[in-house]
């Protein structure tokens, strides 16, 4: 979905590097969230956000954290990034009407040697 | 403890046939579910929805089933297109506007 922007789209870094990936969001929604895919399995909540000042942790949010800098951008950073964090990255938002439908964005995928 | 589940990994149809994907759930508090198809490359993709009040969905050549006596999901595409190859995934919340997916089907179309 366009309107969901993620970057960068591929990313390869060293072990121990800080890596930050981005999402921006034009959908006017208030609920940002990270996850990550790996192969065969399904996504996996790291954080997510319900509005500008607030930051919740999810099912996986050890080595990662976020910034919430406005309503559209979302930030996930890599403090310290290890080999077990190679994955796809998803962003996604909700909207503030109440629905719980989530739209995601085309995905960074994270390689870390 | 409580997850989504695909009943298969994967699912080989022909071009043409309807094609049914299972979804299982545990959490009998959940009360909204979302069917989401993945393409290579991309992101998920809202397909179809449906809340734990009803037992029925059609959207345009799919729909969706909730069985809620046997915590049962599922998604019917017709007429199977190449265009529907994709990785298939369930989700459902539970009233916090967490979502919480399966590991996914990946659905094949044959010539």
């Amino acid at each position: 979905d366009a309107d969901v922007t993620q970057t960068p789209r591929n990313r390869i870094t060293k072990t121990g590097k800080r890596i930050m990936l981005e999402c921006s969001q034009t959908k006017g929604h208030d609920r940002m969230y990270w996850y990550r895919q790996d192969p065969g399995l399904g996504l996996r909540l790291i954080y997510y956000s319900f509005d500008v000042k607030d930051i919740n942790k999810g099912e996986i949010s050890d080595g990662y954290s976020v910034s919430r800098q406005a309503q559209a951008k979302f930030s996930l950073s890599l403090e310290s990034a290890i080999p077990n964090q190679t994955a796809l990255y998803f962003c996604a938002t909700s909207g503030q009407e109440g629905t719980d439908t989530q739209y995601f964005g085309p995905g960074t995928r994270l390689t870390v040697l | 403890g409580e997850s989504v589940g695909l009943h298969l990994p994967t699912l080989s149809v022909q071009e043409g046939d309807n094609s049914i994907i299972n979804c299982a759930y545990s959490n009998s508090a959940s009360d909204y579910f979302i069917w989401y198809k993945q393409e290579s490359g991309k992101g998920p993709q809202f397909i179809i929805d449906i809340r734990s009040n009803m037992d029925k969905r059609q959207g345009q050549r799919v729909t969706v089933l909730l069985n809620k006596t046997v915590k049962h999901l599922s998604l019917q595409i017709a007429a199977t297109q190449p265009g529907d190859s994709a990785v298939y995934f369930c989700a459902e919340n539970r009233n916090d506007y967490k979502l919480s997916f399966g590991a996914g089907t990946t659905v094949t179309v044959r010539a």
